[in-house]
């Protein structure tokens, strides 16, 4: 079966920006078949979706995080990203990549990863 | 943002026994277009990624034994377990993506 694993620094200083990939194995993230999605969940706000982009590149992004985020991807190595700026202690949480179909949502998951922001 | 809720928040179940959790959104997630309700379950064990459990409803994931069901309407969702393993426990999460954004209720956690 296919995997997704995140990676990225575990911490981020306020302000900066937080940067994460997910490396996807066995999926083409170029494939009709999916879209490949950023979530992140934290104690004080539990399961938040933070926006996932299509097989074409288009993007959807949550709009309380829009302002301040960019998802994108990489073909030629198969997997894709997230860019938070200016972050703030609000932003610390574990951050998951998943992929998504139309038909049943969610239905891979990364392991995750913990971002912590802090001077 | 569609708003979901949950109850009970906290549940204690005994193997055998059935459980049940609840779940609503302050919007129908009955989309007309395609007759589809689009309100999924998932399943976050200790220290794991949360897992889909049932999709659209009432559809069961890959691999998700036939003990868990979905059921409700636009607004009202219930996931049932008809008889509780220990495997069970964690905390459990609808979701809707009927619109952006996606939105989760607040989890309910299953314990024995």
């Amino acid at each position: 079966q296919g995997q997704l694993q995140e990676s990225g620094p575990g911490l981020v200083k306020p302000s900066e920006t937080l940067s994460l990939t997910c490396s996807v194995s066995a999926d083409s993230i170029s494939s009709r078949s999916y879209y490949w999605g950023w979530l992140r969940q934290s104690p004080g706000k539990g399961l938040e979706w933070i926006g996932i982009i299509s097989f074409t590149g288009t993007t959807f992004y949550n709009p309380s995080l829009k302002s301040r985020l960019t998802i994108s991807r990489d073909t030629s190595k198969n997997d894709f990203s997230l860019r938070l700026s200016s972050v703030t202690a609000a932003d610390t949480a574990l951050y998951y990549c998943a992929r998504y179909t139309s038909t049943a949502g969610f239905d891979r998951w990364g392991q995750g990863t913990l971002v912590t922001v802090s001077s | 943002d569609i708003v979901m809720t949950q109850a009970p928040l906290s549940l204690p179940v005994t193997p055998g026994e059935p459980a049940s959790i609840s779940c609503w959104s302050s919007q129908s997630l009955l989309d007309s277009d395609d007759g589809n309700i689009y309100l999924d379950w998932y399943l976050q064990k200790p220290g794991q990624s949360p897992q889909l459990l049932i999709y659209k409803l009432s559809s069961r994931a890959s691999g998700v034994p036939d003990r868990f069901t979905g059921s409700g309407s636009g607004t009202d969702f219930t996931l049932k377990i008809s008889r509780v393993e220990a495997e069970d426990v964690g905390l459990y999460y609808c979701m809707q993506r009927k619109e952006f954004p996606f939105t989760f209720g607040p989890g309910t956690k299953v314990d024995i």
